[in-house]
């Protein structure tokens, strides 16, 4: 059964670090998405990404953050410069179509900011 | 501002015992609901959803929910617990079928399963 991977699933970095957060989404999904979850609390919605552009983003995905899709499998989420709070876990998810049709998660990668 | 509300933050029931999780949502637009479940360590994974066909939802490991427009909840049973079950469970909703797709969840519920 296919299924989202994502890579580290454990990322250390120091405060003002680049970090790149990797996913390889289902094949032959469309949409691609990034979420958080800070330990505690609940699963907030970061980036949508559909057709080559971010289709919407919350107020949390500011100018440090960015996405890519750079081979037509990976999805990638950057942080320019990382700050304690960023610190959480990060999932991927793909949705072959649009509507109803659920999400996939990926794992997620687990971010700690020192 | 659209929402979902999950009441309980905790809940801790006995083996075998009917589990309940309430889920309470906002919205002006039918929404599409779903149930994902958490295990310790684990990323998301789908229970059940609703998407405007049956409003009696069957999902996986014997959990379903059932849609009440009226009340506008979506509330999660299992009719006996099992240890297994312990968890995180979090309700969420996508707003419409024109938007981007991206989930809403509430704050999560942490089914604690007794001996």
């Amino acid at each position: 059964e296919p299924e989202v991977t994502q890579t580290p699933s454990h990322q250390v970095t120091q405060m003002g670090q680049e970090v790149i957060l990797r996913c390889v989404p289902i094949s032959n999904h469309l949409y691609f998405y990034w979420y958080r979850q800070i330990l505690g609390q609940k699963v907030e919605f970061l980036v949508s990404f559909y057709n080559n552009e971010i289709s919407e983003k919350s107020e949390i995905f500011d100018d440090q953050f960015s996405v890519e899709r750079p081979d037509g499998s990976n999805f990638t989420l950057k942080i320019r410069s990382t700050k304690l709070e960023d610190s959480a876990m990060y999932f991927c998810a793909s949705r072959r179509t649009s509507g109803g049709n659920e999400q996939f998660f990926g794992p997620g990668t687990r971010l700690t900011v020192l | 501002a659209q929402s979902v509300t999950q009441l309980g933050s905790h809940v801790s029931v006995s083996e075998g015992a009917l589990v309940l999780l309430r889920c309470n949502y906002s919205s002006s637009v039918p929404p599409y609901l779903f149930w994902y479940v958490q295990y310790p360590n684990q990323g998301l994974q789908l229970l059940l959803k609703y998407t405007s066909a049956a409003t009696l939802v069957k999902g996986i490991n014997g959990f379903e929910a059932e849609f009440k427009k009226s009340e506008t909840s979506f509330h999660l049973t299992k009719p006996s617990a099992h240890m297994s079950d312990a968890a995180e469970y979090f309700c969420a909703v996508i707003l419409g079928s024109g938007n981007t797709g991206k989930l809403i969840f509430g704050q999560g519920t942490t089914l604690q399963v007794k001996p």
